[in-house]
């Protein structure tokens, strides 16, 4: 069965450094998202990308987010400069807007951020 | 703001019994409905979506979709223990993008 593969699990960073979050959404689909969950919070919406471009962000995702497509596989989630507060689990996801369940969106497994 | 609603619990029920699970929405625009099962430490699995008013049915699991009152539910028949997890109620308005809203989550502990 198809599915959403992130990498790393888990990724340590000091304050301040740059990192980046990789994903390879399913091969089919066209809509890629960005969502992040603080431990024991809720699921937040980050950015959504389509046709190349960033479709929708949230007042999350400031100037320190950044979102690309740097092949036909790979999606990355880039930020410049981390702070103890981004600390999260960093969840992937893409969807197929064209097929029968065109909202469904598949979640990968998560990358664990923790900035130290 | 655009809410989702959703009582944090725990929930807890005997095995074989029925667990009901609700979620209360803001935006009356909003179009799709989506139940996900968190386990801890993991990625939300979709469990159903639902579209239209009434219920829709798969497997042990009964979603039900009320607009006028803007109130979504999940009922899941014969509990069992590794159905223990937090279920995410999201909403889904296009006109709002493609982003999900997520609810906080109900924690459900299902008992042996």
């Amino acid at each position: 069965e198809p599915e959403v593969t992130q990498t790393p699990s888990h990724q340590v960073t000091q304050m301040g450094q740059e990192v980046i979050l990789r994903c390879v959404p399913i091969s089919n689909h066209l809509y890629f998202y960005w969502y992040r969950q603080i431990l024991g919070q809720k699921v937040e919406f980050l950015v959504s990308f389509y046709n190349n471009e960033i479709s929708e962000k949230s007042e999350i995702f400031d100037d320190q987010f950044s979102v690309e497509r740097p092949d036909g596989s790979n999606f990355t989630l880039k930020i410049r400069s981390t702070k103890l507060e981004d600390s999260a689990m960093y969840f992937c996801a893409s969807s197929d807007p064209w097929g029968p369940s065109r909202t469904e969106a598949f979640f990968g497994q998560g990358t664990r951020l923790t900035v130290v | 703001q655009k809410e989702v609603e959703q009582n944090s619990g725990p929930l807890s029920v005997p095995e074989g019994a029925i667990a009901s699970l609700n979620c209360t929405y803001s935006d009356r625009g909003s179009q799709s409905f989506f139940w996900y099962r968190q386990y801890s430490g993991k990625s939300p699995e979709l469990i159903m979506f639902i579209y239209s008013n009434g219920d829709k049915e798969d497997g042990r699991f009964t979603a039900q979709l009320n607009k006028a009152s803007q109130y979504v539910s999940l009922l899941i028949r014969d509990s069992q223990p590794s159905d223990s997890a937090t279920y995410l109620c999201a909403v889904f308005n296009s006109n709002s993008g493609y982003a999900l809203n997520f609810g906080k989550g109900t924690s459900l502990l299902v008992t042996p």
